[in-house]
């Protein structure tokens, strides 16, 4: 199962681009990298996924490097109701399947 | 809305209880998730279904009993908790348990036990 690593907390302001890096340095060859948004008290939302390059979506893009051993996922303009856990996942099967695994995510505040 | 609801969504229970948390999706989905997310933590599989056969459990203790009677519900028995057995217990569902499935979460049941 591959580790990852993201920073514990962030600070932004309104209207600000918030990117915030995750690392996975043993990720497998076909392993897909998700990620994952919390508000409290709340289940988390599936934001975006990719395999390589660059995706985009209504909500954001995700940005991974040509050895996938990193991604970043890009919020532009955020605003207060982005306050909110930011979880990486990256694909690791047990016993051939492969099941959610999440670490401590980053909490992401924003201010006015 | 995310297409799995959970009930009920809080519930106080004392330690001599009985209780069971309900999970339900109509999403077509043939694998379901309990997890446990407690104060500051992150969130921890509990139990793992998939087309109706427990392929999963972590450890969890037997206090805690799951049941998949098909593929649309999940049960989460309880019995005799513990304070510290208080948190947020989340229900995911998702389409088959392979590498770029994304799970659908409920709201999730708070859990206090007193």
């Amino acid at each position: 199962l591959a580790k990852t690593t993201q920073p514990i907390s962030m600070d932004s302001y309104e209207g600000q681009e918030v990117n915030i890096t995750c690392s996975h340095n043993n990720i497998a060859t076909n392993d897909y990298i998700t990620w994952y948004q919390q508000f409290p008290s709340q289940g988390p939302r599936f934001i975006i996924q990719g395999y390589k390059t660059k995706v985009t979506n209504e909500v954001a893009s995700l940005f991974i490097p040509a050895d996938r051993k990193s991604s970043t996922l890009s919020l532009p303009r955020v605003s207060l109701s982005d306050t909110a856990v930011y979880y990486c996942l990256v694909g690791g099967p047990i016993g051939g399947s492969y099941i959610p695994t999440f670490g401590r995510g980053t909490s992401l505040i924003v201010h006015p | 809305e995310t297409g799995v609801t959970q009930t009920p969504r809080h519930l106080v229970m004392g330690m001599t209880n009985k209780k069971s948390l309900k999970c339900e999706q109509h999403l077509g989905h043939n694998a379901m998730y309990w997890y446990k997310q407690s104060a500051k933590k992150p969130l921890e599989l509990m139990f793992v279904y998939s087309l109706e056969e427990r392929v999963e459990n972590n450890s969890v203790p037997s206090r805690f009993s799951p049941e998949c009677p098909n593929s649309s519900h999940l049960f989460l028995h309880l019995h005799t908790l513990q304070p510290e057995d208080s948190a947020l217990y989340l229900c995911a569902s998702s389409q088959e348990m392979r590498r770029g499935t994304e799970a659908f979460f409920g709201q999730g049941t708070r859990l206090t036990v007193v």
